[in-house]
C-alpha cells in the first residue's frame, strides 16, 4: 500500500521569500516520487521527479526537492517565491513495481504576496 | 513533440443528461491513458486507466464509464448525470515502459445543475 500526506492545505508566503511544501510518503517498495504544479483552470504540470537516482533533484522553475529516506519525505524548496508560483502543488508517489498507478497527495495551495 | 487534448473545456449539463468527454493524445503510439477527476478543494481521484484499445480498468464504481475506440482515443461517458458528477476532469497519458511520469491534459470543468 501507499499513500501521501501533504503537511500543509495551505502556505503563504512573501515574494522573494524562501518556499517550503513538505511531503511524506508510505511505500511498501521503493517509490518514485513526483511534484505536479496546477494553475487555476489548467491541468497539472510536472514540476520534478526523483526516480531513485541522486537524492536532490532539480525541477523547472527554480524549484527542487530532496528525497530522504530515513524521514519518509520528499519536500519542495524554492530559494525564492515568484508571484507566478502561486499555485496549487501536488506531491506524487508510485511504487516501481505497482505498474502505472500514482497516488496523488491532497495538494497544497501556494500563496504568494507582493 | 506529443500534445494531448481534451474537449470540451467547459460543460453545463442537467441531472440526469448524458455525456461524453473526449481525450486524445499525438506524437506518441500505444500510450496509457488515464482519466481523473477532480472535485472542488479536494486531490485527485483516478477513475479509469488503459493499456490498449479496449481495455479499460475502473477503479471507483461510480455513474460513469470509459470507452477506448482509437489507440489515443479516450472517452469518459455517463447515460444519466448525477449532481455529485460535478467537477474538473483531467486526461494523462504515459508512455510504454515509463509508466510513472504521467502527463496532463488541460481538464474539461463539468457542472451538473
Amino acid at each position: 500500500a501507499q499513500s501521501v500526506t501533504q503537511l500543509d492545505s495551505h502556505v503563504s508566503v512573501s515574494e522573494g521569500t524562501p518556499v517550503l511544501l513538505r511531503c511524506n510518503y508510505s511505500s511498501s517498495y521503493s517509490p518514485s516520487l513526483f511534484w505536479y504544479v496546477q494553475h487555476p483552470n489548467k491541468g497539472l504540470q510536472l514540476l520534478l521527479k526523483y526516480t531513485s537516482a541522486a537524492t536532490l533533484v532539480k525541477g523547472i522553475n527554480g524549484f527542487e526537492a530532496e528525497f530522504k529516506k530515513s524521514e519518509t519525505s520528499f519536500h519542495l524548496t524554492k530559494p525564492s517565491a515568484h508571484m507566478s508560483d502561486a499555485a496549487e502543488y501536488f506531491c506524487v508517489v508510485s511504487p516501481h513495481n505497482a505498474g502505472n498507478m500514482l497516488t496523488f497527495g491532497g495538494g497544497t495551495r501556494l500563496m504568494v504576496k507582493p | 513533440s506529443q500534445t494531448i487534448h481534451q474537449w470540451p473545456a467547459t460543460l453545463v449539463q442537467p441531472v440526469g443528461s448524458p455525456l461524453s468527454l473526449e481525450c486524445t493524445v499525438e506524437g506518441t503510439s500505444n500510450p496509457n491513458l488515464y482519466w481523473y477527476r477532480q472535485a472542488a478543494g479536494r486531490g485527485l481521484q483516478l477513475l479509469f486507466y488503459s493499456v490498449g484499445i479496449g481495455q479499460i480498468s475502473s477503479e471507483v464504481p461510480q455513474n460513469l464509464s470509459a470507452s477506448r475506440p482509437q489507440d489515443r482515443q479516450f472517452i469518459l461517458s455517463s447515460k444519466k448525470l448525477l449532481l455529485s458528477d460535478s467537477g474538473f476532469y483531467l486526461c494523462a497519458w504515459t508512455r510504454q515502459g515509463v509508466p510513472y511520469e504521467q502527463y496532463f491534459g488541460p481538464g474539461t470543468r463539468l457542472t451538473v445543475t
